[in-house]
């Protein structure tokens, strides 16, 4: 039973860049949740996809976008990077009616 | 709005001490409460959770009871090894996860 996967592991872009990271859910699991996670804190809830709708948004600006495919896997871009941005990107999967997530391994991506 | 306080680190310990690492929540509902772990240079992995006020999450040896009235969880462990290093986080859930800024625990032989 596969977990839940992330591409690219590592990326390095340039300030003004758009970026695209990938993320495949848990088999069974119908929702997909993304968080930011900076150096030394605690992740950041960005928002949270069902039925290929966003269902819930943390406070980040619309530079952060997402999509989600109708085999549940998603996409979260982000335009006009910043040097903030540099952070490890975090995917996670679960079920519509639970709230226990389950985490991939998560995309570092750099902003230089 | 909701958050989780943790204890700040690292907390070093030796193998086969007692660990205890305090979170306290604020939240308006009733959450579901979370205790994740992230070892170096991976993604976090869910340790153990709990539902509702006085229930026992447990797992590989690691424990934590919902304590509504005092609105914690705290996370003990009877005899920590070596391979437990890592950063553990405290989480509360209506939906999106709310996490703590976790801690760091170093086990030294």
């Amino acid at each position: 039973d596969a977990g839940v996967t992330q591409s690219p592991t590592h990326l390095i872009k340039t300030r003004g860049q758009q970026v695209t990271l990938r993320c495949s859910p848990k088999s069974g699991h119908d929702t997909v949740s993304w968080y930011q996670q900076a150096l030394g804190q605690g992740p950041q809830f960005i928002f949270q996809y069902y039925e290929e709708e966003e269902r819930q948004r943390g406070n980040f600006p619309d530079r952060f976008s997402g999509h989600q495919f109708p085999n549940y896997s998603s996409e979260l871009n982000v335009n006009a990077l910043l040097l903030g941005d540099s952070a490890l990107y975090l995917c996670a999967s679960s079920l519509v009616t639970e709230y226990e997530q389950y985490f991939g391994p998560g995309t570092r991506l750099t902003v230089t | 709005g909701d958050s989780v306080t943790q204890m700040e680190g690292p907390v070093t310990l030796s193998e086969e001490a007692f660990l205890t690492i305090n979170c306290t929540y604020t939240a308006t509902g009733y959450p579901s409460l979370f205790w994740y772990v992230q070892y170096p240079g991976e993604g976090l992995q869910l340790l153990l959770k709990a539902t509702k006020a006085d229930d026992k999450g447990s797992n590989k040896g690691f424990e934590a009871t919902y304590r509504k009235e005092t609105t914690s969880f705290h996370l003990e462990k009877g005899s920590v090894q070596v391979s437990d290093s890592a950063v553990y986080f405290c989480a509360l859930s209506e939906g999106e996860l709310i996490f703590g800024t976790g801690t760091r625990l170093q086990v030294f032989p």
